[in-house]
C-alpha cells in the first residue's frame, strides 16, 4: 500500500526566503505526482503535475522535481510571499492506472511580512 | 477547463437530519467521481468512488447506508449524509475524472452538525 509522507508538517518563514517542501512515497511505481495548494476552508488548487517520465515541472516561482527511484519529490518556492501561506499537499497516482491518488498530510506554510 | 463545483459550500444542520451535497463537472463529462472527507489538519481520505449509472464503491470503514451516493448523470453526483450526527461534521470534497489519470477537485463543502 502506497504511503506518502510530507516534511516538514509546518513551516514559518519571513517573506523573501526560498523554500523547499519535501514529499516521499514508499512505492516508486507511480504514474503521476501532483502538488496542490489548499487555503483554509477551501478546496484543492492544482499547482504542478509531474508525469512519471518527467523529472521536473515549473510554473512561475514554483518548481517541482521528481526522483522516482528514491521515492522523493520536492516543491521549491522561490522568493516566498505572504500570499503563499497555505497548506501544500502532495498526491501520488499509482502506476496501475488507478485514478485514485494517495495524499500526504501536507505542509502548512506561513510566510510573514 | 475541467471545473468542478459543489453545492452548498457550507451547511449547518441539526442532529438526526439528512444533508445532500451536490458535485457537478461544469465543462466536461466525468466518467468517475470521487468523494473525500477531510478532518482538521488531516489529509483527504477517500470515502467512495462512483460511476454514472452504477452503484458506488465504498472504502473500507465507510458506511454505505449512512453516506448515500447517487451518480445520476455524467455531470452530477450527490452525497447524502443520512441521520447526521456531530461526528459527521467535516469538510467533504468531491473530484471528477474523465480521460487522464488526473482528478479535478471541487471547492469542498463544510458540514457542521449541531
Amino acid at each position: 500500500k502506497q504511503e506518502v509522507t510530507q516534511i516538514p508538517a509546518a513551516l514559518s518563514v519571513p517573506e523573501g526566503e526560498n523554500l523547499v517542501l519535501n514529499c516521499s512515497f514508499t512505492d516508486s511505481a507511480i504514474y503521476n505526482l501532483q502538488w496542490f495548494r489548499q487555503d483554509p476552508g477551501k478546496g484543492l488548487t492544482s499547482l504542478l503535475l509531474i508525469q512519471s517520465s518527467q523529472r521536473e515541472q515549473t510554473s512561475g516561482r514554483l518548481n517541482a522535481s521528481l526522483d522516482k527511484s528514491s521515492g522523493r519529490s520536492t516543491l521549491y518556492i522561490a522568493a516566498s510571499q505572504p500570499g503563499d501561506s497555505a497548506t501544500y499537499l502532495c498526491a501520488v497516482y499509482g502506476s496501475g492506472g488507478s485514478y485514485i491518488p494517495t495524499f500526504g498530510r501536507g505542509t502548512s506554510l506561513i510566510v510573514h511580512p | 477547463g475541467a471545473v468542478v463545483s459543489q453545492h452548498p459550500s457550507w451547511v449547518i444542520c441539526k442532529s438526526g437530519t439528512s444533508v445532500k451535497i451536490e458535485c457537478r463537472s461544469l465543462d466536461f463529462q466525468a466518467t468517475t467521481m470521487f468523494w473525500y472527507r477531510q478532518f482538521p489538519k488531516q489529509s483527504l481520505m477517500l470515502m467512495a468512488t462512483s460511476n454514472e449509472g452504477s452503484k458506488a464503491t465504498y472504502e473500507q470503514g465507510v458506511e454505505k447506508d449512512k453516506f448515500l451516493i447517487n451518480h445520476a448523470s455524467l455531470t452530477l453526483s450527490t452525497l447524502t449524509v443520512t441521520s447526521a450526527h456531530p461526528e459527521d461534521s467535516s469538510f467533504y470534497i468531491c473530484s471528477a475524472h474523465f480521460s487522464s489519470v488526473e482528478q479535478f477537485f471541487g471547492p469542498g463543502t463544510r458540514l457542521t452538525v449541531l
